[in-house]
């Protein structure tokens, strides 16, 4: 199947900084990705939706202007947390879809995850 | 999307099959049912996904009801590298989001 990434695998930050998360289809398009949020022993949890060259949709109580998403590319999207504080460490996880794949089923194909701490 | 209803865990003899139940009564006309694990601290794995008719792929079978009310998946044999969540997403097709639920806990013992 296809392969996503995700770097960096884990990353330690302190309280105020920003952090970058990448997420790259390897082998095909997306045009469309989705950020998660997993919190230990809970569910994933949809952040918001990156669309290629457009603005992303972000779910119901998630701050745009602290989760920052860029979706330059159709092989990359970037998660930006701003101003990091503890309670926004997490594990982050996108998914993408195959643009080229012409299927009317929703399969998604998931990054590893990075595990985000903030001190 | 439709909601689902899961077992919050269920175990397995190594070797034996593994039947997990999902429920998902509201489930719309054009609405797939896709099932999808995670094992600890990993990205969550594709197994299977269906819309009326049973389907069987390498990794899994996945049984619908005629009423397509619930569905089973089915893992043939499993071994101990199958123990991980289990979520059941009920979705329509092209670029949806998928919403998790709880998901099943599956632990394969000896």
């Amino acid at each position: 199947g296809a392969v996503v990434s995700q770097h960096p695998s884990r990353v330690i930050c302190k309280s105020g900084t920003s952090v970058k998360i990448e997420c790259r289809s390897l082998d095909f398009q997306a045009t469309t990705m989705f950020w998660y949020r997993q919190f230990p022993k809970q569910s994933l949890m949809l952040m918001a939706t990156s669309n290629e060259g457009s603005k992303a949709t972000y779910e119901q109580g998630v701050e745009k202007d602290k989760f920052l998403i860029n979706h330059a590319s159709l092989t990359l999207s970037t998660l930006t947390v701003t101003s990091a504080h503890p309670e926004d460490s997490s594990f982050y996880i996108c998914s993408a879809r195959d643009s080229r794949v012409e299927v009317a089923y929703n399969e998604q194909f998931f990054g590893p995850g990075t595990r985000l701490t903030v001190l | 999307d439709a909601k689902t209803t899961q077992p919050t865990s269920m175990d397995c003899a190594e070797g034996r099959a593994a039947n997990l139940p999902c429920n998902h009564s509201t489930i719309s006309g054009n609405e797939y049912v896709y099932w999808y694990r995670q094992i600890h601290s990993q990205g969550p794995q594709y197994i299977i996904h269906g819309l009326k008719n049973n389907e069987t792929n390498e990794m899994a079978s996945l049984i619908i009801t005629e009423d397509r009310k619930s569905s089973t998946l089915i893992l043939p044999h499993a071994t101990l590298r199958d123990t991980a969540v289990y979520y059941c997403i009920v979705s329509t097709g092209t670029a949806s989001k998928l919403t998790f639920g709880t998901g099943t806990r599956l632990q394969v013992t000896l």
